[in-house]
């Protein structure tokens, strides 16, 4: 079955660390998105990739770093720049970007990143 | 990013109705999607309207008007499973999600 993976579900950083989430879809979607999630609020686009070998920034884009070298996969950076980095993190994928219309997307099951 | 915005928190009976309102700056033609999320968990596609009007999909309808930058979604009949955040979407946006609870 085609879906969305993230890896891992729980992820705990210490000050200073940079990490690294793992974004994998078998779906043969064009875009892929990395949202942020704090408690009791929407969801904040950090960076989305509408074509491999190329991606934009979000609103939050600030600490964070992707790379596209594969359709498949969009993993997220949170580098030791983010000072606030506890939050809910979702990937997601669309058949195309927003270049060629409107898409709904395919969620991953996210990953909570703690800082401790 | 786009300013969407909803109400906070709604709370209904049980087999009752609620509306949840959206409103967003509209730019061209683009539809708008909803949402519904459970804590903890990733969200769940509800509903997407491209054209202007109503959408019944089971207890769960939603309404769009694109010029006046305006949709809606409906829940009737409500059931305890149903309390949860629900997120409307424009393009890349999000709204900050408006939770839903359901009292027996």
């Amino acid at each position: 079955d085609g879906g969305i993976t993230q890896s891992p579900k729980y992820l705990f950083r210490k000050e200073g660390q940079n990490v690294t989430l793992s974004c994998e879809q078998n779906l043969n979607h064009d875009a892929m998105y990395w949202y942020r999630q704090d408690p009791g609020q929407g969801l904040r686009l950090i960076y989305y990739s509408q074509i491999v070998n190329d991606f934009q920034k979000g609103d939050i884009a600030e600490g964070y770093s992707v790379s596209r070298e594969k359709k498949e996969s969009f993993p997220l950076t949170v580098t030791s720049a983010q000072k606030n980095p506890t939050a809910f993190y979702l990937c997601a994928s669309s058949i195309a970007g927003t270049g060629r219309g409107n898409y709904g997307y395919t969620f991953g099951s996210g990953t909570r990143l703690t800082v401790v | 990013g786009q300013n969407i915005d909803q109400p906070t928190e709604m709370t209904a009976t049980e087999g009752a109705i609620v509306q949840i309102n959206c409103t967003y700056q509209t730019s061209g033609f683009n539809g708008l999607f909803w949402y519904q999320q459970h804590a903890g968990e990733a969200p769940t596609f509800l509903s997407y309207n491209v054209l202007d009007g109503l959408e019944e999909k089971g207890r769960f309808s939603s309404f769009l008007s694109r010029s006046k930058g305006y949709s809606y979604l409906l829940l009737k009949e409500l059931q305890m499973k149903d309390s949860a955040s629900y997120l409307c979407r424009y393009k890349l946006s999000f709204g900050a999600g408006t939770t839903v609870t359901v009292r027996a």
